[in-house]
């Protein structure tokens, strides 16, 4: 069973289009999370829910939009996409309640944007 | 602003030797840090997690090892195998937050 699984994993769109990522983690835990890896392969927070409450929003433009309908789910929503949005796009998650911690990652949405 | 360094960026070494993998913070007022594993095309794997308390972790032939106030941490890996080839990659919680800064990362190439 995959504990993270984030949908589509390829994505070919082409400018000024509008798309979305969904996520989804079947481990029970509280806090999720969407990273962005770009070229250089340098892995940035971009938002996390805990509890589906918002509580990390990096400087990200307002293009980007999460929502999280109940604490298994995040997905990311993409408007009037550009060149440079192209990445990939990691879904995550953790337990916040108790120590521990562990940072728990899907396999990545490939977004390339033309 | 915590910055995370990690070094170095590449490393190729034979089959069966020992190494280390090296990752440096600027601030030490962390939560825990963690040590993922990256293949091509693949999500990010934990490896081990210190918390800010602890010194080391161990894993079969993973050891990691913390040095808060000197802002170091260490992954040392026992006789590498090819299957080790991969991008390793320090993660570093803040304290007081949610927010995890990861490093560059370290590519590995373990040659048979």
């Amino acid at each position: 069973d995959t504990a993270v699984s984030q949908t589509p994993k390829y994505l070919v769109t082409q400018m000024g289009n509008d798309k979305s990522i969904k996520c989804e983690q079947n481990l029970g835990h509280d806090t999720m999370y969407w990273y962005k890896q770009d070229s250089k392969k340098f892995l940035k927070i971009m938002f996390s829910y805990n509890n589906k409450e918002l509580i990390i929003n990096e400087t990200v433009p307002n293009r980007f939009s999460p929502k999280s309908p109940d604490k298994a789910h995040l997905n990311l929503h993409i408007n009037s996409l550009e060149l440079g949005d192209s990445a990939v796009y990691f879904c995550a998650s953790s337990q916040e309640a108790g120590r521990g911690n562990t940072i728990y990652f899907g396999e990545g949405s490939w977004l390339t944007v033309v | 602003k915590q910055e995370v360094t990690q070094i170095p960026a590449a490393l190729s070494v034979p089959e069966g030797e020992n190494l280390v993998l090296n990752c440096s913070f600027t601030d030490s007022a962390i939560y825990n840090l963690q040590w993922f594993r990256q293949d091509p095309g693949k999500g990010l794997t934990s490896l081990l997690l210190i918390q800010s308390s602890q010194r080391e972790q161990t894993s079969g032939r993973l050891n990691a090892s913390l040095d808060k106030s000197s802002g170091r941490s260490t992954l040392y890996i026992a006789a590498s195998q090819p299957g080790d080839s991969a991008t390793y990659l320090c993660a570093v919680r803040l304290d007081g937050g949610f927010k995890t800064i990861f490093g560059a990362g370290t590519r590995l190439f373990v040659k048979a």
